[in-house]
């Protein structure tokens, strides 16, 4: 059983760099769900999904945009990079009402 | 925004010793759910709560979800090494469907 799974584990960007965080999920779960990680901050959420073709912006979404063309797979890109999106990012999914399973992550870093 | 206020941010105890630790906010959640997350891994789902007044647990650990639905506690009785980690409360917002948010998590250490 695979879960959530989140390509790539590990990136390094140079500022002004584009790059797209895939999240795929095979439980068949409506939600999904961005979230990033910084030190003493716990985790924000960035943008999430109630379902295929449907986005919505959490609490730190700038700088940020999503797609869920699948049901599936939650898309996040970053247009252009920036030092301050430096984080580890987190996907998560879940059933309707109900628990949220995440992915293991990956660590993004921009110089 | 919506605040997951968690409380304490950080603990230190002695191996055998009960935990507690809590969340409050100023919303209303339908949903509460506690994770555990270890270095370098993704949270991971202890206890979830549904419903107003739920009691639950799972193995040494308890949750409960308040009677007002804006808080709930975690407890974890006899603590041991393994215990060591962040532990994340959650919520789902009732007026929200979908939106789940987090407390900024409690890191606990326990000395052997």
């Amino acid at each position: 059983n695979a879960g959530v799974t989140q390509t790539p584990k590990f990136r390094v960007l140079k500022t002004g760099q584009s790059m797209t965080l895939l999240c795929a999920q095979d439980m068949n779960h409506e939600y999904m769900y961005w979230y990033r990680q910084d030190p003493g901050m716990g985790l924000r959420l960035i943008h999430y999904s109630v379902g295929e073709g449907t986005t919505a912006k959490g609490e730190v979404p700038d700088g940020y945009n999503v797609s869920r063309l699948k049901k599936q797979n939650f898309l996040l890109g970053l247009e252009s990079a920036a030092p301050s999106q430096t984080s580890v990012y987190f996907c998560a999914s879940s059933p309707r009402q109900g628990e949220a399973f995440f992915g293991q992550g990956t660590r993004l870093t921009v110089v | 925004g919506q605040q997951l206020n968690q409380s304490p941010q950080s603990m230190f105890i002695q191996e055998g010793e009960d935990v507690s630790m809590n969340c409050t906010s100023s919303s209303i959640f339908n949903t509460w759910l506690w994770y555990k997350q270890d270095p370098g891994e993704g949270p991971v789902l202890l206890i979830a709560l549904y419903k107003a007044g739920e009691l639950t647990s799972n193995g040494r650990l308890t949750a409960q979800f308040g009677i007002t639905r804006k808080d709930s506690f975690l407890n974890i009785s006899a603590s041991i090494p393994s215990d060591v980690g962040i532990y994340f409360c959650a919520g789902q917002l009732t007026n929200q469907g979908g939106k789940l948010i987090f407390g900024q998590g409690t890191e606990l250490s326990v000395k052997p």
